[in-house]
This record gives structure tokens, C-alpha cells and sequence, in this order.
């Protein structure tokens, strides 16, 4: 069964820490995404990566980086949290173009305070 | 991108047929249509794709009219387990385009 796996469920911390949220996949897919889900808005893509050390920057990148070193994992750094960035945070994996199946992990509930 | 507008939210009893249409006036040639579902506290999942015309799954039909301007994707004899957000989303089949998945549409089935 494919996986897309987030480290953690929930995490809390403090304004201005930095963070990493990291997510693995395990399908060999090319295609990774991170959004942010926020009450009212639906999902919003943050950054997608089509490669290893590629990246594109989706709808609402800013205050956020990405890295990509290996395939199979692709992280989320907030360099400065702010209490803005406080929302739920689902990595997403696709093998080829938006008409193929995208594979969610569960979700990191982020509290910045 | 093909912007998409779908009803924010929606209500229906146990055992209803729901149709939930999406807007998507400026949809390209070679955009396909998909469905994504996502439960509370999960991540969202593929439901269905289509280009025109009609597909049927176990899980629901999507219905798509000749100018493709909208769809319609309907859920047979809802339950409550189908209180869901729905989804609509356009892209192509080519290349690394990314995809918007936008507010959805939040089904809630009534006992």
C-alpha cells in the first residue's frame, strides 16, 4: 500500500523557533507537494518539487523553504515561526502530471505561540 | 490553470443521491476533471477523473456536459460516512503543473 508519511501528528512551538516539517514517501514518486489548510480557505499550496533539488514555489511561499535532497523526502523549514503560521500542514506525493493520482500523508497540526 | 467554483457547503439526509457541481468556465483542451474526498483529521483522496461524458466508480458517477464548463459529481445513497470536503480540480495531462485544490465543497449527511 502506499504511504505518505509526516513525522509528526502535532507539534507546538514558540514564535520565531525554526521548524521542520518532514514527510517521506515510499511510491518512488517524482512529484511532492506541501499545502497548508486553514478553516475557510481550503487547501493552499506553500511549494511542490518535481525533483530531487528542484523546487517551485506554489501560491503562498513566503516565510517558508523546502528542501529536497533525496527523493523520497521532502521537508518544510519555517525560518522565523510566527503565530500566523499556525495551521494544519499535509505533504502530498505524485508520480507524474495532475491527472494521476496525488497520495496524502496524514497532516501536522502546528500551534505557534 | 482552470479556476474552479463549487457550493461551499451542502446538506442531505442518509440515503440521498447528492450532486455536487463545479464550475470551470475556462478549462483547457487537454484538462481532465478529478475528485478529491477528505475525511476529518485526514489528508484528502482520489475519488474520480474524467475527461467527458460519464465515469462511474464504486464510489461515485462524474458527469460532464459536452462544453465541459462544469461537471458533476454524484454520491448514490449517501451515509453518514460520506461527510466529507469535496473537491474539484482541473489539470492537465502533461508536464509538472502544479494543482490548486481551492475551498471544496463540505457535505454534511443528516441521520
Amino acid at each position: 500500500d502506499v504511504k505518505v508519511t509526516q513525522s509528526s501528528r502535532y507539534l507546538v512551538k514558540r514564535t520565531g523557533e525554526k521548524v521542520f516539517l518532514e514527510c517521506v514517501q515510499d511510491m518512488d514518486h517524482e512529484n511532492m507537494f506541501w499545502y497548508r489548510q486553514d478553516p475557510g480557505l481550503g487547501l493552499r499550496l506553500i511549494y511542490f518539487s518535481y525533483d530531487v533539488k528542484m523546487k517551485e514555489k506554489g501560491d503562498i511561499p513566503e516565510g517558508y523553504s523546502v528542501s529536497r535532497e533525496k527523493k523520497e523526502r521532502f521537508s518544510l523549514i519555517l525560518e522565523s515561526a510566527s503565530t500566523n503560521q499556525t495551521s494544519m500542514y499535509l505533504c502530498a506525493s505524485r508520480q507524474g502530471p495532475p491527472t494521476t493520482e496525488a497520495f496524502f500523508g496524514q497532516g501536522t497540526r502546528l500551534t505557534v505561540v | 490553470l482552470a479556476k474552479t467554483t463549487q457550493p461551499i457547503s451542502m446538506d442531505s439526509y442518509e440515503g440521498q443521491e447528492v450532486n455536487i457541481t463545479c464550475s470551470h468556465n475556462n478549462i483547457a483542451t487537454n484538462d481532465y476533471i478529478t475528485w478529491y474526498q477528505q475525511f476529518p483529521s485526514q489528508g484528502p483522496r482520489f475519488i474520480i477523473q474524467g475527461y467527458k461524458t460519464k465515469v462511474t466508480n464504486e464510489v461515485a458517477s462524474l458527469f460532464i456536459p459536452a462544453d465541459r464548463k462544469s461537471s458533476t459529481l454524484s454520491l448514490p445513497r449517501v451515509s453518514l460516512s460520506d461527510t466529507a470536503v469535496y473537491y474539484c480540480l482541473v489539470g492537465q495531462s502533461g508536464g509538472y503543473q502544479k494543482v490548486t485544490f481551492g475551498t471544496g465543497t463540505k457535505l454534511q449527511v443528516i441521520p
